[in-house]
């Protein structure tokens, strides 16, 4: 099953922030974060692992609730840069102890930033 | 870096023929994945393989079948193109073993394929 993300679009002028959210029905073992341009391939942003941990990339940062199985996107000061679509992919805690990388994508979150 | 290639850019078909989709990583990963992507839907797992000659069907196997004769190479086949089966599809390849205990999946640019 999917995972949720919220919102599905948002708009924002530069400068401003955004928080996208990405919640699962499952146990999650890793949470990754992908930022795709139009007619490109979708880009790497980081990973969070089980564990609750917080992690931060330049003015993006992400942290991952292993508890409530949700996972939020952050983005602070936001430059033109950074529109695009976001999307979460999750890892389950597969049987066997692998689930062989393989993820589960939301459906997208779309920010557009304006000057 | 990683570079995952597909084959083509763009594509069009017609309904009924047989559609064969290439993907080649050039970092000896494990694991390699097709995806196909929707407008409001994300990306939708096809089918996925962790081994030469090993594959598992993903969330929308229907209609499609893959091949991995090498490790560095993973093929999807429609076996009679729809029209519903156009859409962007992209292929990705992670490691199973990575170095830093726990890898992401990397994207190939897509192929945007067009079912007349």
């Amino acid at each position: 099953q999917q995972p949720v993300q919220s919102p599905q679009a948002v708009i924002l002028r530069e400068g401003e922030d955004a928080v996208i959210n990405c919640s699962s029905s499952k146990a999650l073992y890793s949470v990754h974060w992908y930022r795709q341009k139009h007619g490109e391939a979708p880009v790497f942003l980081m990973i969070l692992l089980k564990g609750g941990e917080q992690k931060g990339h330049d003015k993006i940062s992400a942290s991952f609730n292993e508890k409530k199985q949700q996972s939020s996107l952050y983005l602070t000061a936001s430059q033109l840069s950074y529109s695009g679509t976001y999307f979460c992919g999750t890892e389950g805690l597969g049987a066997g102890g692998t689930s062989y990388g393989k993820l589960t994508f939301g459906q997208g979150t779309i920010l557009t930033v304006h000057p | 870096d990683v570079k995952v290639t597909q084959s083509s850019r763009y594509l069009v078909k017609r309904t009924g023929e047989k559609v064969f989709l290439e993907c080649v990583q050039d970092m000896d990963h494990e694991n390699m994945f097709w995806y196909r992507q929707d407008p409001g839907l994300g990306l939708r797992l096809i089918y996925f393989s962790y081994d030469v000659k090993m594959k598992e069907k993903g969330d929308i196997p229907e209609g499609y079948s893959v091949s991995r004769e090498k490790k560095e190479r993973f093929s999807l086949i429609l076996e009679s193109a729809s029209t519903n089966q156009t859409s962007m599809y992209l292929c990705a390849s992670s490691s199973q073993f990575p170095l830093a205990g726990a890898d992401t999946q990397y994207f190939g640019p897509g192929t945007r394929l067009t079912v007349l």
